[in-house]
């Protein structure tokens, strides 16, 4: 049964740490979202990824997050320094680019509180 | 610039009955649209995806309708149960080369015994 997978499921952390969340898409899936979700702005895509290269992070505060992928089964998110206002559950996504449908399958969160 | 709207924000019926959520959007130019559940505390289950040149799917007790000229969708959940229970987001895709899903704000559904 494949699935995406995300690590930590939990973080808490003080303010002005650093924070790396990490995901590991289907195998075999070319793109990678990262989406926030918070009780007042839904779902935001942060960014995302097509065969490993970033094709968009128009969604992501650039003077402190940062989104990779060192290779084709791990994606990761980084946040430095992380203030409070990121506080929020942080989804990872994939899918298979050019297969038609072109389905989203989500993985379970990182639940973030930054304090 | 594309915005979806769910109404109602959340909803609240008897077991057994039948009921309708909607979905808007204000682009009608889509690839697709996609309907998902939410588990409190949970990430996102696909539940139906509806090309733009489709008008519905079904799977079990769910139809998803489209009608992308007056930029609408409604998902019908057919005779209702506890466990549906949830929260239900549709999200839209644009026909241009990226993937991104644009998503409404979700209704919540309480299905009560």
């Amino acid at each position: 049964d494949a699935r995406v997978t995300q690590t930590p499921r939990h973080k808490v952390t003080e303010m002005g740490q650093e924070v790396t969340m990490r995901c590991q898409p289907i195998l075999g899936h070319n793109t990678v979202f990262w989406y926030r979700q918070t009780m007042m702005q839904g779902l935001e895509l942060l960014a995302y990824f097509r065969n490993r290269a970033p094709l968009d992070d128009s969604g992501m505060p650039k003077d402190r997050f940062s989104a990779e992928m060192p290779d084709a089964t791990l994606a990761t998110l980084k946040i430095q320094p992380s203030e409070p206002r990121d506080s929020a559950v942080y989804f990872c996504a994939s899918g298979l680019f050019g297969a038609g449908a072109y389905e989203q399958y989500f993985g379970p969160g990182t639940r973030l509180t930054v304090t | 610039k594309q915005e979806v709207t769910q109404i109602p924000a959340a909803l609240s019926v008897p077991e057994g009955e039948n009921l309708v959520l909607n979905c808007s959007f204000t682009d009608s130019a889509i690839y697709n649209l996609q309907w998902f559940r939410q588990d409190p505390g949970k990430g996102l289950t696909s539940l139906l995806l509806i090309q733009s040149s489709q008008r519905e799917q079904t799977s079990g007790r769910l139809n998803a309708s489209l009608d992308k000229s007056s930029g609408r969708s409604t998902l019908y959940i057919a005779a209702s149960q506890p466990g549906d229970s949830a929260t239900y987001l549709c999200a839209v895709r644009s026909p241009s080369n990226t993937g991104k899903l644009i998503f409404g704000q979700g209704t919540t559904l309480q299905v009560k015994p």
